[in-house]
């Protein structure tokens, strides 16, 4: 079992909005950064969302995040069957002293 | 640009050991924490292990504690992962992947390499 909690799959149509949550704990989430992680198949990931709500150089403003408390939500506007992919969530355990991912949320574009 | 290139897996029995390299470019290799983080196959990311800029702060999963080694060789922009007592659960890619920050405690890793193949099974 994952630290993190993130639903195993969400869908939505192309040109529509989805959000992902991950939840976890005052020891990760809610006293650290969280991390979005794209793992489009057969590749390795890559970083989306970082300090909760920046993007680096690069990722388009279609991906947001955002977190309250001890939760986290990734927002993806504007959905192409290209963002078909399995997103982490991924932050710093300070109980544990570790780093630590959700399971992943599989991203269907129907 | 930045470039994390793995080595070192491989098919190995149950028990022995291996020695995962990891050869970076294109950064300031002694600026930045380095992880190792793991994928099973069919299965999720799990972090194995991180290293601060200088190793003086380090950091295992409980899964791995006590049977893998984590370190860096600044001088010769290297990160390893020394993994003794392998066990078919250990059986996954290996990534190797630089931290945005230093220290040891953030786990914001904004590039990663293409991962190295470990198979435990006899």
């Amino acid at each position: 079992q994952s630290v993190l909690t993130q639903p195993p799959s969400v869908s939505a149509a192309p040109g529509q909005k989805v959000t992902i949550s991950c939840s976890g704990s005052s020891s990760n989430i809610g006293n650290n950064y969280v991390s979005w992680y794209q793992q489009l198949p057969g590749t390795a990931p890559k970083l989306l969302i970082y300090e909760n709500n920046k993007r680096p150089s690069g990722i388009p403003d279609q991906f947001s995040g955002s977190k309250s408390g001890t939760s986290a939500t990734l927002g993806i506007t504007g959905l192409k069957t290209g963002d078909e992919a399995d997103y982490f969530c991924g932050t710093w355990d300070s109980s544990l002293s570790a780093g630590v991912f959700g399971g992943g949320t599989k991203l269907t574009v129907l | 640009e930045v470039q994390l290139v793995e080595s070192g897996g491989g098919l190995v029995q149950p028990g022995r050991s291996l020695r995962l390299s990891c050869a970076v470019s294109g950064f300031t290799f002694d600026d930045y924490a380095m992880h190792w983080v793991r994928q099973a196959p069919g299965k999720g990311l799990e972090w194995v292990s991180g290293i601060s800029w200088n190793s003086g702060r380090i950091g295992y999963a409980d899964s791995v504690r006590g049977r893998f080694t984590i370190s860096r060789d600044n001088a010769k922009n290297s990160l390893y992962l020394q993994m003794n007592s392998l066990r078919a659960e250990d059986t996954a890619l290996y990534y190797c992947g630089k931290d945005m920050e230093g220290g040891l405690g953030y786990c914001m890793v904004d590039n990663w390499g293409q991962g190295t193949l470990v198979t435990v099974s006899s």
